[in-house]
């Protein structure tokens, strides 16, 4: 119940198309959906962030669509350049009483060509 | 200053070595995580500490042992560490550990520990 499936591992766009990323999760106690962005040889970073109670969010050429009802949320990246390649992680959170978790999904390669 | 960091960068170790790895914010934050990250995995939780104090150990072998000497510093000291523990381990912090709001983590850039 604290998976949260990632889709799809890897996916490559051509420069100035749309990168689809989707995810969904099980655990309704999640309050809270980031993704990160992720450089080879380097820490994630944190790119955009959701919660539950609103349905898209946008900043600049990213954007979080999400779907309460049916627990999925996609990452949407807009005009896609060369410099977004990199492995880009779901992730939702949950609450123990004292700490937060995150749970990660798996991961996606997206690899932007000219 | 909105960076979390960490030394060294690189680590070479022996299995009957003992080493530290560190990790330091100044963004006042709360809430420090240790995380184990192999090739093309999610980061795995390790540790959180809030408030100083260890919160949540996710299982991990005696082998890692953490701590948190004041807000700013989180270590993570290995001993007779396996080749299989090999990995990216990653430092992360955010405001407060538990709660709502002003929870988002920032990673810092990871110590890449190989053994021997």
């Amino acid at each position: 119940q604290q998976q949260v499936k990632q889709s799809p591992q890897s996916l490559i766009v051509q420069k100035g198309g749309i990168s689809i990323i989707n995810c969904a999760y099980e655990n309704t106690a999640f309050d809270y959906f980031p993704w990160y962005q992720q450089f080879p040889g380097k820490g994630p970073a944190l790119l955009i962030a959701i919660r539950p109670d609103v349905s898209e969010k946008k900043e600049g050429r990213f954007t979080i669509s999400f779907n309460k009802s049916a627990k999925q949320f996609s990452l949407h990246i807009m005009d896609s350049q060369p410099g977004d390649s990199a492995t880009y992680f779901c992730a939702a959170r949950g609450n123990t009483g004292t700490a937060s978790k995150l749970t990660f999904g798996t991961g996606t390669r997206l690899q932007v060509t000219l | 200053d909105t960076e979390v960091t960490q030394t060294p960068k690189h680590l070479v170790m022996g299995m009957t070595n003992k080493k530290s790895l560190k990790c330091e914010q100044h963004m006042g934050h709360r809430a420090m995580y240790w995380y184990k990250q192999k090739a093309k995995k999610p980061p795995e939780l390790m540790f959180v500490y809030s408030y100083e104090k260890l919160s949540i150990n996710e299982s991990v072998p005696s082998r890692f042992s953490p701590e948190c000497p004041n807000s700013s510093l989180l270590n993570l000291h290995l001993h007779a560490l396996q080749p299989e523990d090999s990995a990216l381990y990653l430092c992360a912090s955010s405001r407060s550990a538990g709660g709502q709001g002003g929870n988002e983590q920032f990673f810092g850039p990871g110590t890449r520990l190989t053994v021997l």
